[in-house]
């Protein structure tokens, strides 16, 4: 089965500043996608940022980036010049590929913003 | 129309109750999930729908019946609860399976507490 593990459970940044949050995994698969849910206060989950396995090329949202190590089996997620409404819960998610349902979540990592 | 709906945001319910909560999406989308969030903790995974199937039930004890009257909507409808049932309940969409990506959309939630 597949596992993700995010290391850290908090993390703070500044404003404005750079932050990365760390996310590893387990699978003998080679087909899947990784994807970087974020969970505000308000508590709706929102897609941040998605990568398939098969693309050598790093995701890139705005200000928020993924660094895709597939050896490695590691899918950091970057935010550049953090802001306030960048404070949740992030969680990295796991898919399969074909047909297969199922995202398998890390445990999330709760990012605060200070001013 | 980019949007998960969940009704009610709120549920408060005896363990004698008798409740139903409510999802709907009008993105097209054939598959429709219904997951458990507990404070601080990743979603789990509750049951799936694929065309209006079930496609997917993780070993939910039976007091939880989820329906699929069709494409766009979802219940989940619960009976004799306890109180560790207690949790956030979200609902998800995505489009069907062996899409690529086939990113999963989250609703708001309902926040139920059981007495």
């Amino acid at each position: 089965a597949q596992t993700v593990t995010q290391s850290q459970p908090e993390m703070s940044v500044q404003e404005a500043e750079t932050v990365t949050l760390s996310c590893t995994y387990d699978t003998s698969e080679s087909d899947y996608y990784l994807f970087w849910y974020k969970q505000p206060p308000s508590r709706q989950m929102i897609l941040v940022i998605r990568q398939e396995a098969y693309k050598q090329q790093n995701a890139t949202e705005n200000r928020f980036s993924v660094n895709f190590q597939k050896a490695a089996k590691s899918f950091s997620l970057k935010i550049s010049d953090s802001q306030l409404g960048d404070a949740a819960m992030y969680f990295c998610a796991y898919r399969s590929g074909g047909s297969n349902y199922k995202l398998t979540f890390g445990k999330g990592t709760l990012l605060t913003v200070n001013p | 129309d980019t949007e998960v709906t969940q009704t009610p945001k709120h549920l408060v319910m005896g363990m004698t109750n008798k409740k139903s909560l409510k999802c709907e999406q009008h993105m097209g989308h054939r598959a429709m999930y219904w997951y458990k969030q507990k404070a601080k903790k990743p979603p789990e995974l509750m049951f799936v729908y694929s065309y209006e199937k079930l496609s997917i039930n993780e070993s939910v004890p039976s007091r939880f019946s989820p329906e699929c009257p069709n494409s766009s909507l979802l219940n989940l409808h619960l009976h004799a609860l306890q109180p560790e049932d207690s949790a956030l309940y979200l609902c998800a969409s995505s489009q069907s399976s062996g899409v690529l990506y086939n990113e999963q959309f989250f609703g708001p939630g309902t926040r139920l507490t059981v007495l």
